[in-house]
């Protein structure tokens, strides 16, 4: 069965470092997307891209953020300059269409900033 | 904008006994409502989704969940849980029109007991 891929599973880096984690999405699907949970809240979105653009994003999405798709399969979430409170679980998902809002889910990055 | 509450951030319970799980969401337009399943080490799955007709869904695993509109509710049921059932539970709802991303609650954590 398809599934969305996610590396790396867990990285640990110091406050102010660049930090970029990284989702293979379904092959066929269109529309793909970044979220986070902080320990204990809210599966948060981030940002969604279609068409090699950003579609949506939310006020998380700073300029401390970018997401790029560099090649046919790869998505990647970029972090500038990490902050203690970008600690969290980044998920990345794709969906073959937007109509219904059904997502495909990776297994998750946790990034632990220092 | 929508919103989702998911009152438990915990439920115990023990095997084969019934569980719900309770969702209310907030949204000034249509909706479309979900519960995504997440097993240790894995990502989030698609368990069961309402997006219009019979108010009932039935999901995998034996799962369903009922729509209440006047009660801006989805609450997730289950007659007899099993140990595999562990999981983080999450409700998610998008909008029926213009942008269809998910917006999260915080999950519930579901623990079967022997």
């Amino acid at each position: 069965e398809p599934e969305v891929t996610q590396t790396p599973s867990h990285q640990v880096t110091q406050m102010g470092q660049e930090v970029i984690l990284r989702c293979v999405p379904i092959s066929n699907h269109l529309y793909f997307y970044w979220y986070r949970q902080i320990l204990g809240q809210k599966v948060e979105f981030l940002v969604s891209f279609y068409n090699n653009e950003i579609s949506e994003k939310s006020e998380i999405f700073d300029d401390q953020f970018s997401v790029e798709r560099p090649d046919g399969s790869n998505f990647t979430l970029k972090i500038r300059s990490t902050k203690l409170e970008d600690s969290a679980m980044y998920f990345c998902a794709s969906s073959a269409g937007a109509a219904t809002g059904e997502l495909f889910f990776g297994e998750g990055s946790r990034l632990t900033v220092l | 904008a929508q919103s989702v509450t998911q009152l438990d951030s915990q439920v115990p319970v023990f095997e084969e006994a019934p569980v719900e799980l309770r969702c209310n969401y907030s949204s000034s337009v249509s909706v479309y409502l979900f519960w995504y399943v997440q097993y240790p080490n894995q990502g989030l799955q698609l368990l069961l989704k309402y997006l219009s007709g019979s108010t009932l869904v039935k999901g995998i695993n034996g799962f369903e969940a009922e729509f209440n509109k006047s009660q801006t509710s989805f609450h997730l049921r289950k007659p007899s849980v099993h140990i595999s059932d562990t999981a983080e539970y999450f409700c998610a709802v998008s909008r029926t029109g213009g942008s269809y991303i998910p917006t999260f609650g915080r999950g519930t954590s579901l623990i079967v007991h022997p």
